[in-house]
């Protein structure tokens, strides 16, 4: 069975700086992950995946995530936030059915 | 290329009502699957439909139902309605199946139903 931890359920940060959003996980079949984002009111976005290869994968609007196969992370990360990247974000591992399983998820709150 | 749709994407419903919820995937996709989204228990996987069968199915009570059509679009339905009910619930579509091709799993979700139960 896979499993998802998102380490941590709310992250206040002040506009422009850096940001991680922490994911861990245990899966018992090849690993695919991803970091899905949602914003108020709507469903969830597809900010990036890992499927295979480089293990630092970039996606949408600045943001990029490593995998971690030793220590089973998928970390989130962005240099330098807006306000607009207030939002909740979903880390999830594709399972052995195909079904994606999916974190708590991390409320990212950018203040001015 | 339409993205997922998923009507209504608001209504009110009270105890013992029931609802169907609709959801129309991206074209050519065969997989939909369902989410509920509360802000106590996060995105629980409901159920997953591929080729009109019922794939996958979470760990919800017989309330909770669904069915695909020959066009791949599904409905949710749920009986008895109870307060706790009350949630967004997703829809998510992909491309693939389980057999042949590359199935990495992604979803690519509608912007939601959300239900209010009185």
């Amino acid at each position: 069975a896979q499993s998802v931890t998102q380490l941590d359920s709310q992250v206040p940060v002040f506009e422009e700086a850096p940001v991680e959003l922490r994911c861990n996980y245990s899966s018992s079949v090849s690993v695919y992950l991803f970091w899905y984002v949602q914003y108020p009111n709507q469903g969830l976005q597809l900010l990036l995946k890992y499927l295979s290869g480089s293990t630092l994968v970039k996606g949408i609007n600045g943001f990029e995530a490593e995998f971690n196969k030793s220590q089973t992370s998928f970390h989130l990360r962005k240099p330098s936030v807006h306000i607009s990247d207030t939002a909740e974000y979903f880390c999830a591992v594709r399972g052995s059915n195909y079904k994606l399983t999916f974190g708590k998820g991390t409320l990212l709150t950018v203040n001015p | 290329k339409a993205g997922v749709t998923q009507t209504p994407r608001y209504l009110i419903k009270t105890r013992g009502q029931q609802v169907t919820l609709s959801c129309s995937p991206i074209s050519g996709h065969r997989s939909v699957s369902w989410y509920q989204q509360t802000p106590g228990q996060g995105l629980q996987f409901l159920f997953e439909y591929f080729s009109e069968t019922q794939r996958n199915k979470g760990n919800f009570p017989g309330r909770f139902s669904g069915r695909q059509f020959s066009n791949s679009r599904s409905e949710m339905n749920v009986s008895t309605l109870e307060l706790g009910d009350s949630a967004l619930y997703l829809c998510a579509s992909s491309p693939s199946g389980t057999s042949g091709g590359m199935n990495t799993g992604e979803l690519f979700f509608g912007e939601g139903s959300r239900l209010t139960v009185l």
